[in-house]
């Protein structure tokens, strides 16, 4: 059984401080990995693609231990805007049935 | 550019009601379309996807069913709904058979 697994939270974070959240996924089998974010009520949306060992992107940094069969997400210098449900997807290839979604980490910034 | 468009945002309907809910791709050309299904306390369920015109894949048993009937535009249908048919449902697009997926604004369905 493919899952991908993420600490709901929430996770309340001063505005300004560095957060890390991992996803862990059982199949070893899955090649890429993706991070989306989703607000409240509203669709998600795309943050990172990681196809390799990382992906950096401004203050958001992903990384990929294959080994341990875990990504993480770090976010430095939180903004309010931040505040978000971060769904973690692992792709074992194969086409749409290959993408396994997280339930997401809730992430609040508070003031 | 790209945008995906889904209707109706909001649905309330009774039990046995049939369900209707459309979703059109404009700005690229034989995309990939999904349909996912996001319940509280879940995550996404993919119910379809379509690969091209009239094909359509099935993930999970159910009474829903899923049309292509023109290149970017993706229909989801019932014909008697159940009260665990509520939930949140996502059209997406990608390119190709990839993680990278595009959603719409999402359609809120409220089975009573």
């Amino acid at each position: 059984r493919k899952e991908v697994e993420q600490d709901p939270g929430p996770f309340n974070v001063p505005e300004g401080a560095t957060v890390a959240f991992n996803c862990t996924y059982s199949n070893s089998a899955s090649q890429s990995f993706f991070w989306y974010r989703q607000d409240c009520r509203k669709e998600p949306k795309l943050l990172m693609s990681v196809y390799s060992s990382g992906n950096e992107d401004g203050r958001f940094t992903a990384q990929l231990n294959r080994a341990s069969q875990y990504i993480s997400l770090l976010i430095r210098d939180s903004k309010l805007s931040d505040s978000a449900t971060y769904l973690c997807v692992a792709d074992s290839g194969g086409g749409a049935d290959g993408l396994t979604f997280g339930k997401g980490t809730h992430l609040i910034i508070q003031p | 550019s790209q945008t995906i468009h889904q209707w109706p945002a909001t649905l309330v309907q009774p039990v046995g009601s049939p369900l209707s809910l459309e979703c059109t791709v404009e700005g690229t050309s034989n995309p990939n379309l999904y349909w996912y299904r996001q319940a509280a306390g879940r995550g996404l369920q993919l119910l379809f996807y379509s690969v091209g015109i009239g094909q359509i894949s099935s993930e999970v048993p159910q009474n829903l069913s899923a049309s292509r009937p023109q290149d970017r535009q993706f229909i989801l249908s019932s014909k008697k709904l159940l009260l665990s048919d509520s939930g949140f449902y996502l059209c997406a697009w990608s390119w190709g058979a990839n993680g990278e997926l595009f959603f719409g604004e999402g359609s809120r369905l409220t089975v009573l």
